[in-house]
């Protein structure tokens, strides 16, 4: 199976910061990578598709970026609904793994 | 109203098995793919497999294969999930996802708790 790595893990930052979230895969997975959203007590919500692609109706300040083996996840201006913890997906093959996830707090 | 309904929490014993139901609605069921994700109180997602609602086609995760099944039924556009030989590990909330074709996932249910206890 591919592995899927998070980093940081959790990170802690205000409204109106820019975030960035990196994942890394275990071997190239060209572009073939979705980032979810998940709030406690809740489904995951999807994001980003295809490494880049903005889900209809998501905010424009979430982007995503990269290919092959690493990806990033950025908000350009954090928002309070924005506090939640977000995972990637690697689709590339037919055993789907996620990240371990980032959890993004209130500093 | 696009969405997945999912049956609702169930307790079972160690040994035994359990089947969740997700209930598609609002949009052509046959034209889509659907996953079981669980995850674990305070754990992040695990994938268990996929099932193709046009033809019935199924990946299996290797962590599961043996004791899982996915099935469809077109008629009522309801996917089903059994596990079987049930762990106290296998307690999680489990979430059926809608995909289509490109595999990742578009549309959640709610999410189902599993709760394996003696």
């Amino acid at each position: 199976d591919i592995q899927m790595t998070q980093s940081p893990s959790t990170l802690s930052a205000s409204v109106g910061d820019r975030v960035t979230i990196t994942c890394r895969a275990s071997q190239s997975i060209s572009r073939w990578l979705a980032w979810y959203q998940q709030k406690p007590g809740k489904a995951p919500n999807l994001l980003i598709y295809s490494a880049s692609n903005l889900e209809a109706g998501v905010p424009s300040r979430f982007s995503g970026s990269g290919s092959g083996t690493e990806f990033t996840l950025t908000i350009s201006s954090l928002q309070p609904e924005d506090f939640a913890t977000y995972y990637c997906q690697q689709y590339y093959t037919y055993s789907f793994t996620f990240g371990p996830g980032t959890k993004v707090d209130i500093k | 109203q696009v969405q997945l309904v999912q049956s609702g929490a169930e307790v079972k014993k160690p040994g035994s098995s359990v089947m969740v139901s997700c209930k598609a609605s609002g949009y052509t069921f046959t034209n889509y793919g659907f996953s079981w994700v669980r995850q674990a109180p305070g754990q992040g997602l695990e994938w268990m497999g996929w099932i193709s609602a046009n033809n019935g086609n199924i990946k299996y995760s290797q962590n599961f294969q043996g004791r899982v099944t996915m099935t469809t039924d077109t008629s009522t556009s309801t996917v089903y999930m059994e596990l079987r030989s049930l762990r106290s590990d296998d307690t999680a909330v489990y979430y059926c996802a809608r995909d289509g074709g490109l595999r990742y996932f578009d549309l959640w249910g709610r999410g189902t708790l599993v709760t394996v206890s003696s």
